[in-house]
């Protein structure tokens, strides 16, 4: 089993539509979980962050996290065409960082 | 805030020939450092980490090493670079404590082995 697993897609979405991104993880014992953004041919970047049970939501995005099924997810709310990119899921636990392989999300006009 | 730099931007290498990429941390003391390496449409694949100097955590059998001589410098390395070796590689870092601290990345090496 993987540590971290996506499904790599990819998610096709219309414009104004809401995304919604999957992730699950192995570890229990993983403390903090991060989604990320990648453009092709650059290096990721953090869109958000998440450590406890829950929603959290910033803008037009929502991280929700449920330890207990070990599964994290983002959602985008207003999805634009420059939301097109690769979503990588990451995780913490035990002083190491850990991605998955990311789903590329294609939104469409 | 953090910054990351990493170089080259870009590098071709023959089959062979050994491998030297260097990655510099400001703006913290203590990160932990990490090199990933993503091949071409595919995710990424942790590499090395350290936890502080002189202190290195493999995740994967490869002929690649990393260093870490000191507390904001982090060098992966190859004495015989193999064409399998070619792909992107990232250079991040984060707090000294992983639990609630995002994780930075730099620039990104472009590496091809020909």
């Amino acid at each position: 089993q993987k540590e971290v697993e996506q499904n790599s897609g990819p998610l096709s979405v219309p414009e104004g539509a809401i995304a919604s991104l999957n992730c699950t993880y192995s570890d229990r014992g993983s403390q903090s979980f991060f989604w990320y953004r990648q453009y092709s041919g650059k290096s990721p970047e953090l869109i958000m962050f998440i450590y406890s049970n829950g929603d959290k939501e910033d803008g037009r995005f929502t991280a929700q996290l449920n330890k207990a099924s070990q599964y994290v997810s983002l959602l985008i709310r207003d999805s634009q065409p420059s939301d097109s990119a690769t979503y990588l899921c990451a995780v913490v636990g035990a002083s190491k960082l850990t991605f998955g392989t990311g789903t590329r999300l294609q939104v469409t006009l | 805030s953090q910054t990351i730099h990493q170089w080259p931007a870009t590098l071709v290498q023959p089959v062979g020939s050994p491998l030297s990429l260097e990655c510099t941390v400001e703006g913290t003391s203590n990160p932990n450092l990490y090199w990933y390496r993503q091949a071409a449409g595919r995710g990424l694949q942790l590499l090395f980490y350290s936890v502080g100097i002189g202190q290195i955590s493999s995740e994967v059998p490869q002929n690649l090493s990393a260093s870490r001589p000191q507390d904001r410098q982090f060098i992966l390395s190859s004495k015989k670079l193999l064409l399998s070796d070619s792909g992107f590689y990232l250079c991040a870092c984060s707090g000294a404590l992983a639990a609630n601290t995002e994780a930075f990345f730099g620039q990104g090496t472009r590496l091809t082995v020909v």
